[in-house]
Order: C-alpha cells, then sequence, then structure tokens
C-alpha cells in the first residue's frame, strides 16, 4: 500500500544550525511534492514545491531535495530560529491524478 | 484577504446529535476540500468538491455529508456524532485540482470538535 513517513519524534536543535526533516514514500510515483508549516491551533500553510525532475528547490534559508530513486525528500532550513519551531508536513502528488496525500509531520523545536 | 474561514472554532457533541461545520472562501477557487487531521496522523480527505453542485468523496467519507451550492461555500455535516469523529477537521480550497500539476492547497485555521 501507498505510504508516506515522516518521523513522528520532535527534532530538537539549537538556534543557528541547520534543521533537517526526512519524507519518505513507498509504493508512490509522485509528480510533485510540497511541504507545509502547521503551527499549533492553526492550519497548515504551504512553504515548497519540488517536481520530479528537480533536484533541489530554494527559498531564502530554507531548501528541499527530491531523490526518487530514494524515495525520499529532505528539508533543511538553515540559520534555523525560535520561532521555526512548528510541525512539517510533507504531501505527494502522483502520477495517476490522484488527490494531494500528506504525511504524519514533524515536529521541529528551535531552542535559543 | 480573509482566505478560508470555517466557523466554529471549537465544539462539543453528544453522541448521536448532528451539528454543520461551516467553511466559506473568497479567492474564487473551484476546489474545495474536507480533511480530517488525527494526533500524529496525516490529512486525510473527506469530500471534496470541483464546482457549484459538484461533490465526491475522499478516502475517509462515512459518517458525513456535504452540499456545494455556491462557489464560496462548502459546509460538512455530521450525521449521528460518533467518538470516533472526535478530531480536527480543516477546509481548505485551491485554484486547480490537486493531483493535475502541482497546485498549493489553502487551509481554514480548524475546527475542533469532541463527540462525549
Amino acid at each position: 500500500s501507498q505510504k508516506i513517513e515522516q518521523n513522528s519524534e520532535a527534532l530538537n536543535i539549537q538556534e543557528g544550525k541547520t534543521a533537517t526533516l526526512t519524507c519518505n514514500y513507498t509504493n508512490y510515483s509522485p509528480a510533485y511534492l510540497q511541504w507545509y508549516r502547521q503551527d499549533p491551533g492553526r492550519g497548515p500553510v504551504f512553504l515548497l514545491l519540488i517536481r520530479e525532475n528537480e533536484k533541489e528547490k530554494r527559498k531564502e534559508r530554507l531548501k528541499v531535495t527530491f531523490d526518487t530513486t530514494l524515495k525520499q525528500s529532505l528539508f533543511h532550513i538553515t540559520a534555523s530560529q525560535p520561532a521555526d519551531s512548528a510541525t512539517y508536513l510533507c504531501a505527494l502528488e502522483d502520477n495517476a491524478g490522484n488527490m494531494l496525500t500528506f504525511g504524519g509531520g514533524t515536529r521541529l523545536m528551535v531552542k535559543p | 484577504n480573509a482566505g478560508v474561514t470555517q466557523t466554529p472554532k471549537f465544539r462539543i457533541l453528544k453522541i448521536g446529535q448532528s451539528m454543520t461545520l461551516q467553511c466559506t472562501q473568497d479567492m474564487n477557487h473551484n476546489y474545495m476540500y474536507w480533511y480530517r487531521q488525527d494526533p500524529g496522523m496525516g490529512l486525510k480527505l473527506i469530500y471534496y468538491s470541483v464546482g457549484a453542485g459538484i461533490t465526491d468523496k475522499g478516502e475517509v467519507p462515512n459518517g458525513y455529508n456535504v452540499s456545494r451550492s455556491t462557489t464560496e461555500d462548502f459546509p460538512l455535516r455530521l450525521e449521528l456524532a460518533a467518538p470516533s469523529q472526535t478530531s480536527v477537521y480543516f477546509c481548505a480550497s485551491s485554484k486547480q485540482m490537486t493531483g493535475l500539476g502541482g497546485n498549493t492547497i489553502y487551509f481554514g485555521e480548524g475546527s475542533w470538535l469532541t463527540v462525549v
């Protein structure tokens, strides 16, 4: 069956360090992969989208990689700040035109 | 710029009661969605709509109903509430259908529902 996996354990890092979050998938042929940020008590907010033929995408301090061989996307936040603390969700669109499917999210805690 | 607006924010229901979660968007999006989110789980699609008068089931539609009489509004009705429907519900909209090419979704702030 199709599965999207994100580390359910919170990631704790020190301010200024690079945070790296992982999204693994099985039994998908994703055409697009998206990352969303969700703050406590709020709805998810879109951050970045990467296409299957793109290896890397950047936006300010954010970087996303997409390895279709490893079936994995990495989401990096450089020079992390306490304000980056949130839950980050990955979501996939496959080549079959199915609806966007979300992973369970990873909570990031950046300590000052 | 309101985006997607959901009401109520919080609600406690007794088993067997019914209620409607309201959702409206002001972005003139044709596509609207209802998701539920349980702790540690991904967002699960309940129902979606591709335009006024057209709705379809998502992954977890049982126990819910929707209607889409206008482009702006997409209410979700819970009939005969059960404890398994305790969850956070998110309404969302998009300009184009997801699954057709990298279209992003705009979410509302969520509705916390507890069934006791």
